[in-house]
């Protein structure tokens, strides 16, 4: 069975721009959380999303969406970047709500770097 | 909020060592608690999922515990080994997950 996939995995972008990223959760799963890596501040919750409808969200700006579509895949969006939003953000799937008490599964990550 | 704490936060042993990696949290309101291992550069994979009414979970070398009264884990590892070499990460779960700030992990040949 594939594991969770992420794209791209990388990505360079200068402030004000706005990016997607691309998460396909385990064949099965219908429940995506977003995660935000930092040196600074470790791993932060974005949101997860669980049929195609958004079930918890972190503390983060407007600027941070997503979405998620029928066959489970989601996206995340930031618009207008700032240098503080470089980070390695991880995409987790599950079978049912994450923070329910199923396993998560994490795909590799996209790195974005804002310039 | 819920803080999860990870101590220490480095860690460096010969290989063979048994190790004990710790983690503690304010809310014992949880559903689950994850112990997770994450290569430089990479994704997390996941080791161990312990349910809030369970004790403890093993496999393989590792064997995790969870005292939800007193808010602490523990990760032992067994006979350690180069291949051990990474940070360990543990999440609880209540509404969303919360992650530590990760012990990284050093294993001497």
């Amino acid at each position: 069975k594939a594991g969770v996939t992420q794209t791209p995995r990388y990505l360079i972008k200068t402030r004000g721009q706005q990016v997607t990223l691309s998460c396909s959760p385990i064949s099965g799963h219908r429940s995506v959380s977003w995660y935000q890596q930092t040196p600074g501040q470790g791993l932060q919750f974005l949101f997860e999303y669980f049929s195609e409808t958004q079930r918890n969200k972190g503390n983060f700006p407007g600027r941070f969406s997503g979405r998620q579509f029928s066959n489970s895949r989601s996206e995340m969006n930031v618009s207008t970047l700032e240098l503080g939003d470089s980070a390695l953000y991880l995409c987790a799937s599950s079978l049912t709500s994450g923070a329910g008490g199923d396993t998560q599964y994490f795909g590799p990550g996209t790195r974005l770097t804002v310039l | 909020k819920q803080e999860v704490t990870q101590i220490p936060a480095a860690l460096s042993v010969p290989e063979g060592e048994n190790l004990v990696l710790n983690c503690s949290f304010t809310d014992s309101a949880i559903y689950n608690l994850q112990w997770f291992r994450q290569d430089p550069g990479k994704g997390l994979t996941s080791l161990l999922l312990i349910q809030s009414s369970q004790r403890e979970q093993t496999s393989g070398r590792l064997n995790a515990s969870l005292d939800k009264s007193s808010g602490r884990s523990t990760l032992y590892i067994a006979a350690s080994q180069p291949g051990d070499s990474a940070t360990y990460l543990c999440a609880v779960s209540g509404n969303q997950f919360y992650f530590g700030t990760g012990t990284s992990l050093t294993v001497i040949p």
